[in-house]
């Protein structure tokens, strides 16, 4: 079974912090996304991943940036939060061959809280 | 162009009913739709995808049916079970670019 685990299933941090949520899969994937998840909003892609080292923007970067320094790992980073970041934050991963044709596995999520 | 809307937002069923949950897009360049589900205190997971070279695709009490000249896809489940009641995403993709997601529907399924 593909195990996609996330550091944490709950944090509160405070307006400023910098903030690290870490992703791991033990699959082997060579594609990897953080999403946020908000009621009404459904989900939305951050960042992803299709190789080490690398990255590209999805629809909402603003304010968050990646790093994959290991094939199996890929942590998302508030250089400064926000309240307006407090949300569900899911990260997936994904066999390469086309970034979406093949099924995303996904982490429990962290919700995260800023105040 | 980027969109996919779904409705309902939320959706209650008695047991045995059919649920169904409609997603309509824009993009004629879509060529991938997946559908999703996430139980409480978990990560969405595949439920059944469809290509639009078909018109529907059936796994157990889940069919998907693709309407590509109306530009809607839905999801239907036969005969509906209290352990349905979950949040279904609809999703979308074109040439293996990444999955834009509907906004979901929360399904709850009553004995």
């Amino acid at each position: 079974d593909v195990k996609v685990t996330q550091s944490s299933r709950y944090l509160v941090k405070r307006t400023g912090e910098k903030v690290f949520l870490e992703c791991v899969q033990d699959m082997d994937h060579e594609n990897m996304f953080w999403y946020r998840q908000d009621p009404g909003l459904g989900l939305r892609l951050i960042y992803f991943s299709y190789d080490v080292k690398m990255k590209e923007k999805g629809d909402i970067p603003e304010g968050y940036s990646v790093s994959r320094e290991k094939k199996e790992r890929f942590s998302l980073i508030l250089e400064s939060a926000s309240t307006n970041q407090t949300s569900m934050y899911l990260c997936a991963s994904s066999l390469f061959g086309g970034v979406s044709y093949n099924e995303q596995f996904f982490g429990p999520g962290t919700r995260l809280t800023v105040l | 162009q980027q969109q996919v809307k779904q409705s309902p937002q939320s959706l209650i069923v008695q047991k045995g009913g059919i649920s169904i949950i409609n997603c309509a897009y824009e993009n004629t360049a879509f060529d991938y739709f997946p559908w999703y589900q996430q139980f409480p205190g978990k990560g969405p997971a595949l439920l059944i995808a469809i290509r639009p070279d078909v018109s529907e695709k059936k796994e157990g009490r889940f069919t998907i049916s693709f309407n590509k000249s109306a530009k809607q896809f839905s999801l239907h489940i036969m005969d509906s079970q209290p352990g349905d009641s979950a949040t279904y995403f609809c999703a979308a993709s074109m040439r293996g670019d990444k999955l834009i997601f509907g906004t979901g529907t929360r399904l709850q399924v009553f004995p």
